[in-house]
């Protein structure tokens, strides 16, 4: 069964930065391309990022570009979303998933969590 | 993008078949639709995918469809477990999520 277990969220000031973490298993990670997805506390989805697989073309929502950077170690099955000059309209949980082979939908995602921006 | 335009609830009855719709602008609506069920404080799970297609391990009393610049989402024999957050997705160029639907089963 696939697993995406994520991992580094917390509580930060504004203008600080975060790392998340994403370990993946139990498929071919190399192979997939990978996204980061956030909801803010009592709203909707929000897409953040993708990264491509073998061909790591890294895409992002307007309201991230040029702050926060996805990454991947294929070598450890692990995605990253570096996060720089936080704002507090960025809390939300943030959720880890895979995006399918040849589709554009996320058919798996981790559990989540939670990065908190103080106003 | 404009997020995608869903009811903000729909309720029905154990049994009963309800429909959830997702209306886009221009031509927001393709064939990369998507739905999401999200049960409180748990990840998102996909029910279908491309329109109309389920998942491995789906029930298939969740089907989905699409008219012009809308897609819907309909649950048959609605069942108490389905109680629940709905979200459609789509991409042109970019990913774009509803606005979210919660389903209460009376």
């Amino acid at each position: 069964e696939v697993q995406l277990l994520v991992s580094g969220g917390g509580l930060v000031q504004p203008g600080e930065s975060l790392r998340l973490s994403c370990a993946a298993s139990d498929f071919t990670f190399s192979t997939y391309a990978m996204s980061w997805l956030r909801q803010a506390p009592g709203k909707g989805l929000e897409w953040v990022s993708t990264i491509g697989g073998s061909i790591a073309g890294t895409y992002y929502a307007d309201s991230v570009r040029g702050r926060f950077t996805i990454s991947r170690d294929n070598s450890k099955n692990t995605v990253y979303l570096q996060m720089n000059s936080l704002r507090a309209e960025d809390t939300a949980v943030y959720y880890c998933a895979r995006r399918s082979g040849a589709g554009r939908y996320f058919d798996y995602w981790g559990q989540g969590t939670l990065v908190s921006v103080p106003s | 993008q404009s997020a995608l335009t869903q009811p903000a609830s729909v309720s029905g009855s154990p049994g009963q078949s309800i429909t959830i719709s997702c209306t886009g602008t221009n031509s927001d609506i393709g064939a990369y639709v998507s739905w999401y069920q999200q049960h409180p404080g748990k990840a998102p799970k996909l029910i279908i995918y491309e329109v109309s297609n389920r998942p491995s391990g789906v029930s298939n009393r969740f089907s989905g469809s699409k008219s012009g610049n809308t897609a819907s989402l309909t649950i048959s024999g609605l069942q108490a477990e389905d109680e629940a957050d709905y979200y459609c997705s789509s991409y042109r160029f970019t990913y774009v999520f509803g606005t979210g639907t919660k389903v209460t089963v009376l």
